[in-house]
C-alpha cells in the first residue's frame, strides 16, 4: 500500500514569489491536513480538507491557502512569499481502517526561501 | 487562549527503564488531545490520540497515555524503553471546530528523548 506522497521533495524560491505543494494521500483516505514546521514556531496546523471542504484552519494568513480535488489529492499554496515561510511542509492524510482512524504522514517539503 | 506546555526539553533515560513525558494544556473545554513521535527514519507518526470515552489510551509501539481533567494533563508512558525510542514527542490539543474530526491542532515545542545503552 503505498503511503502519502509529497511533491516537490525539497523546493528553493525567493521572496515574493508564490509556490504550490501537492499532497497524495494514501488511497481511500478522504482526510488530508497541512501542517508547517520551523525550528522558531515548531509544529503548526495550517489546515484540514475532508471531502473537497476546508474544515479547520489554524491561525496562518491569507498568504497560505490550500485546496483538495475529488481524488482527495491535496495542494496548498503560499503566495508572496516571506522568509519566515521557509520550512518543512507536512501533509497528513487520516482515513479508517475497520474501527479505527487512522493518520499518516508524508515526507514532507523542505521550502527555502531566499 | 489555548496552549501546550511540555515542560522537558530533553530527556535521557537508560534502556529498559521506565518513562514518562509530560504535557499540560489550557483549554475551556473537553480537547482532542494527541502525541506524536518524530525520528530522521520515521519521519512524523501519531502514536496516540484520545477523543473522549476511557482516559487512558494504548497507543502504538507500547506506549499510553493518562489524560487527567483534574490536572489538564496528557502524560505519555511507556513501561520499558528501547533504544529505536530515541527521538522527539509532541504533544497536541485539538481545539474542537465545527464539523472536524481532529480540530484546529495546537503542538507542544516537544521533549526529545535520548537513550542510554
Amino acid at each position: 500500500k503505498a503511503g502519502v506522497t509529497q511533491t516537490p521533495r525539497y523546493l528553493i524560491k525567493t521572496r515574493g514569489q508564490q509556490v504550490t505543494l501537492s499532497c497524495s494521500p494514501i488511497s481511500g483516505h478522504r482526510s488530508v491536513s497541512w501542517y508547517q514546521q520551523t525550528p522558531g514556531q515548531g509544529l503548526q496546523f495550517l489546515f484540514e480538507y475532508f471531502s473537497e471542504t476546508q474544515r479547520n484552519k489554524g491561525n496562518f494568513p491569507g498568504r497560505f491557502s490550500g485546496r483538495q480535488f475529488s481524488n482527495s489529492r491535496s495542494e496548498m499554496n503560499v503566495s508572496t512569499l516571506e522568509l519566515g515561510d521557509s520550512a518543512l511542509y507536512l501533509c497528513a492524510s487520516s482515513g479508517t481502517r475497520g474501527y479505527q482512524e487512522t493518520q499518516y504522514f508524508g515526507p514532507g517539503t523542505r521550502l527555502l526561501v531566499l | 487562549a489555548q496552549s501546550v506546555t511540555q515542560p522537558d526539553i530533553h530527556i535521557t533515560v537508560s534502556e529498559g527503564a521506565s518513562l514518562e513525558l509530560r504535557c499540560n494544556y489550557s483549554y475551556g473545554a473537553t480537547p482532542y488531545l494527541f502525541w506524536y513521535v518524530q525520528s530522521p527514519g520515521q519521519g512524523l507518526q501519531l502514536l496516540l490520540k484520545y477523543f473522549s470515552g476511557d482516559t487512558l489510551v494504548q497507543g502504538i509501539k507500547g506506549f499510553e497515555a493518562e489524560f487527567k481533567r483534574s490536572q489538564s494533563s496528557f502524560n505519555l508512558r511507556k513501561p520499558s524503553v528501547h533504544w529505536s525510542d530515541a527521538a522527539e514527542y509532541f504533544c497536541a490539543v485539538g481545539v474542537r471546530n465545527y464539523g472536524g474530526s481532529q480540530g484546529n491542532l495546537i503542538f507542544g515545542k516537544g521533549t526529545k528523548l535520548s537513550v542510554k545503552p
